[in-house]
C-alpha cells in the first residue's frame, strides 16, 4: 500500500520561498498524477496544481501561476512543490495527493480523483 | 475558477439519511463526470469517498453514494453513524485542466 511521506514543518519570512517534498513509499507514483492541495487554518481545501511524472507535464491553478513550481523525480519517487513570494495568507497545511487522470481530446490531461494523501506539511509565514 | 457551492452545514440523527449538494457550472460539474467527494476528520488528511460521480473506492461503505443532475452533484449518506461526523468536500475537474473544490460542508450527527 503506497504511502506519501512529506517533509517537516517550516517557518518562513514574508517574501521568501518554501520547498516541500513528498516521497512515495511502498510503491511508485509514475502512472498517476500528483496534486498539491493546501488548507489554511479553519478553511477549506484548495487545489494548487499537479504533475504527471511519467510525462513531466504540469498544470497550475490560475491563482498560483508564476508563484508555484511543481516537479517530480521518478528515480526517487519524490515530488516537490515550491512556493515563492510567501505572504501571511500562505500559512496553511500543504498536502500532496496521488490520483487519477485521463486524456481529454482538445483539453489535455484531466485530473480527477485523489486517492492517497500525504502526511501534510504545516507552513507558517510570519515576520 | 470559482469554488463549487456547498451548504455550510447539514445534520441528521443516527440511522437517518442526509444529502449534501455541490453546485457548479457548465464548465465543471455540468460538463464532466469527474466529481469526487472527500471526508475529513479534524486534524486528519482528506479521504476519498466517491470518484467519477458515483464510484466507491475499495473499503468505502456502501452507505455512501453519489449522483449528479445538471450542474449539481450530490453525496448521500444513509444509515448515519457517529463516525460520519466530519467535513465533506466535493471536487470537480474544470475546463483548462484544473481541479476546483467546494467550500466544504460540516456534517453533525445529532
Amino acid at each position: 500500500q503506497v504511502q506519501l511521506v512529506q517533509s517537516g514543518a517550516e517557518v518562513k519570512k514574508p517574501g521568501s520561498s518554501v520547498k516541500v517534498s513528498c516521497k512515495a513509499s511502498g510503491g511508485t507514483f509514475s502512472n498517476y498524477a500528483i496534486s498539491w492541495v493546501r488548507q489554511a487554518p479553519g478553511q477549506g481545501l484548495e487545489w494548487m496544481g499537479g504533475i504527471i511524472p511519467i510525462f513531466g507535464t504540469t498544470n497550475y491553478a490560475q491563482k498560483f501561476q508564476g508563484r508555484v513550481t511543481i516537479t517530480a523525480d521518478e528515480s526517487t519517487s519524490t515530488a516537490y512543490m515550491e512556493l515563492s513570494s510567501l505572504r501571511s495568507e500562505d500559512t496553511a497545511v500543504y498536502y500532496c495527493a496521488r490520483g487519477g487522470y485521463r486524456y481529454g481530446y482538445g483539453e489535455g490531461y484531466q485530473y480527477h480523483y485523489m486517492d492517497v494523501w500525504g502526511t501534510g506539511t504545516t507552513v507558517t509565514v510570519s515576520s | 475558477q470559482s469554488a463549487l457551492t456547498q451548504p455550510a452545514s447539514v445534520s441528521g440523527s443516527p440511522g437517518q439519511s442526509i444529502t449534501i449538494s455541490c453546485t457548479g457550472t457548465s464548465s465543471d460539474v455540468g460538463s464532466y463526470n469527474l466529481v469526487s467527494w472527500y471526508q475529513q476528520h479534524p486534524g486528519k488528511a482528506p479521504k476519498l469517498m466517491i470518484y467519477e460521480g458515483n464510484k466507491r473506492p475499495s473499503g468505502v461503505s456502501s452507505r455512501f453514494s453519489g449522483s449528479k443532475s445538471g450542474n449539481t452533484a450530490s453525496l448521500t449518506i444513509s444509515g448515519l453513524q457517529a463516525d460520519d461526523e466530519a467535513d465533506y468536500y466535493c471536487c470537480s475537474y474544470a475546463r483548462s485542466t484544473t481541479l476546483v473544490f467546494g467550500g466544504g460542508t460540516k456534517l453533525t450527527v445529532l
